[in-house]
């Protein structure tokens, strides 16, 4: 069973940088995809973005210039980094594994990250 | 952009009745539709794919249909478990990928 576990600084500044890792088990990251995902709170779910196997990445348009997501195989995680943040970027942030169709089936049980100074 | 929106917002059921949750795309998706429930604190589970197809180990009560742009998500017999947030997220021509505002199901 694949399991995942969010871990990273639960408070950032305004301005600074949101850094999370997903350390995977149950399973090599290098055989499967994976992506970010938030939920401000009381909101609903965005889609960050997701790296593939391949190691190429997509990423939400609206925080594309701000994202980056990175995978190291040898740890078996992969890493969500957000520049520039602000109270805006203050949510829930999850791990999931990227089904070939398009979905999440496997989660982590997500990381409070709040903005604030 | 393909925007999905969900309605209710929130859904006021009695145990044992039947909800009736719909998910509208303002274009076509076919039947690249799944759905989640989110119960407090807790992250997303996925239910259902492919609009119909129920994911191993999900009850029988859920059940979803539709294509196209809209969609339905059906629990046949409201369980006290069952109170909980449900998503649709689209997932034709990704990325994006997209997620629905959510409908609270409540008792």
């Amino acid at each position: 069973q694949v399991q995942l576990q969010e871990s990273g600084p639960g408070l950032v500044k305004p301005s600074e940088t949101l850094s999370l890792i997903c350390i995977v088990s149950g399973g090599s990251i290098s055989d499967n995809s994976w992506g970010w995902i938030r939920q401000s709170p009381g909101k609903g779910l965005e889609w960050i973005g997701h790296i593939y196997y391949s190691g190429s990445t997509n990423y939400n348009p609206s925080l594309k210039s701000r994202v980056t997501i990175s995978v190291d195989t040898s740890k078996n995680q992969f890493s969500l980094r957000l520049t520039s943040v602000t109270a805006a970027d203050t949510a829930v942030y999850y791990c999931a594994r990227l089904e070939a169709w398009g979905g999440f089936r496997y989660w982590g049980q997500g990381s409070l990250v709040t903005v604030s100074s | 952009e393909i925007v999905m929106t969900q309605s209710p917002a929130t859904l006021s059921v009695s145990p044992g009745e039947r909800a009736t949750l719909s998910c509208r795309a303002s274009q076509s998706v076919g039947s690249n539709l799944a759905w989640y429930q989110q119960k407090p604190g807790q992250a997303p589970r996925l239910l259902i794919y492919g609009a119909s197809t129920r994911v191993t180990g999900v009850p029988a009560r859920f059940s979803g249909s539709g294509s196209g742009t809209e969609f339905t998500l059906t629990i046949s017999s409201l369980q006290s478990e069952d109170f909980a947030v449900y998503y649709c997220q689209r997932y034709n021509n990704w990325p994006p990928l997209t997620f629905g505002g959510g409908t609270k199901v409540e008792i």
